[in-house]
């Protein structure tokens, strides 16, 4: 059972756009939610995180908005560049376990 | 070497095969990781050690075999492997559990290929 569903599955903006990536989860024990990104050839690497206490974050051009009502978080990026073309995603993280969503192909057209 | 060093980074063996995967990492981390990423899925979590004790077997077949001999390298061995178990197998490693705070450092990833 996929703990966290992640939406949608590729986007293309044009340079300067926004990106936005959509992430949902059910188990109110997750503790912390972390986004990752991951170029070819490469492994992921963390991006942002947020914890459940917090609405919102930011770093640079890339914002965490979190719903804990809702359960729902989702990654904005801002003025985006084609060096942010990359695969994004989302975890819940409880203990030692991350629970990773299915990840979020990005283009960026220049 | 800095981070987290897996090899071989490509690897093409028969069903018959017997290999390992290797993972060091030189980030003074007291757990490691082993995840499987196929195409269009998300991170399977596979094995998880902290401070070389296993604490995590995710339902895996037994075709794989973790170790984990010190806190800083991981090996994952593999036999008689089915097609299917194709993928970029990553490497993982972090500090700590505490809540809030377990963030993961990753390896760039063995791509295996069984024929």
């Amino acid at each position: 059972q996929q703990q966290v569903k992640q939406s949608p599955q590729s986007l293309i903006v044009q340079k300067g756009g926004i990106s936005i990536i959509n992430c949902a989860y059910e188990n109110t024990a997750f503790d912390y939610f972390p986004w990752y990104q991951q170029f070819p050839g490469k492994g992921p690497a963390l991006l942002i995180a947020i914890r459940p206490d917090v609405s919102e974050k930011k770093e640079g051009r890339f914002t965490i908005s979190f719903n804990k009502s809702a359960k729902q978080f989702s990654l904005h990026i801002m003025d985006s560049q084609p060096g942010d073309s990359a695969t994004y995603f989302c975890a819940a993280v409880q203990g030692y376990k991350l629970s990773f969503g299915a990840g979020t192909t990005v283009t960026v057209r220049a | 070497e800095t981070g987290v060093t897996q090899t071989p980074r490509h690897l093409v063996m028969g069903m018959t095969n017997k290999k390992s995967l290797k993972c060091e990492q030189h980030l003074g981390h007291n757990a490691m990781y082993w995840y499987k990423q196929s195409a269009k899925k998300p991170l399977e979590l596979m094995f998880v050690y902290s401070l070389e004790e296993r604490v995590e077997n995710n339902s895996v077949p037994s075709r794989f075999s973790p170790e984990c001999p010190n806190s800083s390298h991981l090996f994952l061995h593999l036999h008689t492997l089915q097609p299917e178990d194709s993928a970029l197998y990553l490497c993982a490693s972090s500090q700590s559990f505490s809540p809030g705070a377990n963030v993961l450092t990753f390896g760039a990833g063995s791509r295996l290929t069984v024929l």
